[in-house]
Formats: structure tokens, sequence, C-alpha cells
């Protein structure tokens, strides 16, 4: 099985601020990697798919980049909702892989 | 819109088996552009993929998980479902229903049910 690994597991950060999540995969996964956030009590909800490809209805604050192995979750200026957890999966190959999850917190 | 919603029993005794139904609205199990997925999450922890099953009925699942598992479509009442064997505690989790997204080469799971907590205790 593909490992995926994100970085940090959790972190503090403020409305404004700048958060980057990290998501290594154990093998080059080309760019099969997807984002979702998920808030307490809900689904997941599919946020950037392809590494990079916005899902439509997602605010540009979001962006996701890598290719490979390495790839990396942004988002500008955060806003109260998105304090959130952050999953990155690749769908590669099977069976489809997690990551362990980000949860950024005030 | 498409929406998805899990049913089933949200407790089941050690050793017996898990039923779960996905009912789709919005959207058909037949179509060829879609697979439809079953993910869980134990209760704080992370994701699980459980399986898949096209409109064809061929089904891909978690090795994992692979000898207790049977993903299965009512293509007439457009639902799926999910039967899980021989389950243990370590069978709590949260059980989502998802639809994954053919056209799009990485195939992300694009809709998600709200998810159904089951918990596997005597």
């Amino acid at each position: 099985d593909i490992q995926m690994t994100q970085s940090p597991s959790s972190l503090s950060a403020s409305m404004g601020d700048r958060v980057t999540i990290t998501c290594r995969a154990s093998q080059s996964i080309s760019n099969y990697l997807n984002w979702y956030q998920q808030k307490p009590g809900q689904a997941p909800n599919l946020l950037i798919y392809a590494a990079s490809t916005l899902q439509s209805g997602v605010p540009s604050r979001f962006s996701g980049s890598g290719s490979g192995t390495d790839f990396t979750l942004t988002i500008t200026s955060l806003q109260p909702e998105d304090f959130a957890t952050y999953h990155c999966q690749q769908s590669y190959n099977i069976p489809n892989t997690f990551g362990q999850g980000t949860k950024v917190e005030i | 819109q498409v929406q998805l919603l899990e049913s089933g029993p949200g407790l089941v005794k050690p050793s017996e088996t898990l039923s779960l139904t996905c009912t789709v609205s919005g959207d058909s199990v037949v179509r060829d552009t879609y697979y439809w997925s079953w993910i869980r999450q134990p209760p704080g922890k992370g994701l699980e993929w459980i399986g898949y099953i096209y409109f064809s009925g061929n089904t891909w699942y978690n090795p994992s998980l692979k000898s207790r598992v049977a993903i299965s479509l009512d293509t007439s009442k457009n639902q799926f479902s999910l039967k899980l064997t021989s389950v243990t505690a370590a069978d709590t989790a949260i059980y989502y229903c998802a639809r994954v997204t053919t056209f799009i080469q990485v195939v992300p799971f694009d809709y998600w049910g709200q998810g159904t907590l089951v918990t596997v205790s005597s």
C-alpha cells in the first residue's frame, strides 16, 4: 500500500494567516492526489483534485501544488470557516489511501 | 443536486455481519461515469477506503478487508450496499458512502453521504 504522511498533525493559526500543509507519498503518485476538508460532525468535502485543480465552488484562497511524492495545500488569509481537519488522498492505485489528517485550530 | 444517504443498524454484535445501504438521489447508480464507494473513519482517527462498485457490478476492495467485505448494487432502488462479516470492535467507525467521478482522471470522491456511526458491541 502507498503510505501518505501529512505534516503537521495539527497547527494553531489565526484569522488572516497563511497556512501550509504537506503530504508525502511513500512512492511516486504523479498528480493522483486529492485534498478534502472535514469539519466536526460532517463528511469530508472535496477541495482540490489532481494536486492543483480547485473543485467547483471552493474559494480561491485554497491552492494545491506538487507532483511525484511531495504535495502542499496552502490556505492564504485563513477565514473562520477554514478551521477544520484536512486530509490528503492518493488515487494512483488500489487501495486508495489517506493521510492521517491535519487539524487547523485557532 | 446529488445526495447520498446511508442507512442501517447503529449497533452490531461481535462476529455478526454489518449491513449498510446508501440511497442515491439526483443521479443514477447505473451511469458509466461513476464508481460508488464506501469509506470508514474510526472515531477520532483517519479515513480508510473500503471499496468501489461500478455500474457493471465490477468491484474493487481494500485487500485488508477483502475476505470480509461485499459491495452490491440495487438498480431498481438506486442504491448500493455494504456487507462486512465477522465484525469486531475494530470495525466500529463512521461509515460513509461516496461517489467517485471517473471522467476526472484522478477519480476523486466528489460527493459524500453524511455518514452513519456503527458500533460493534455486545
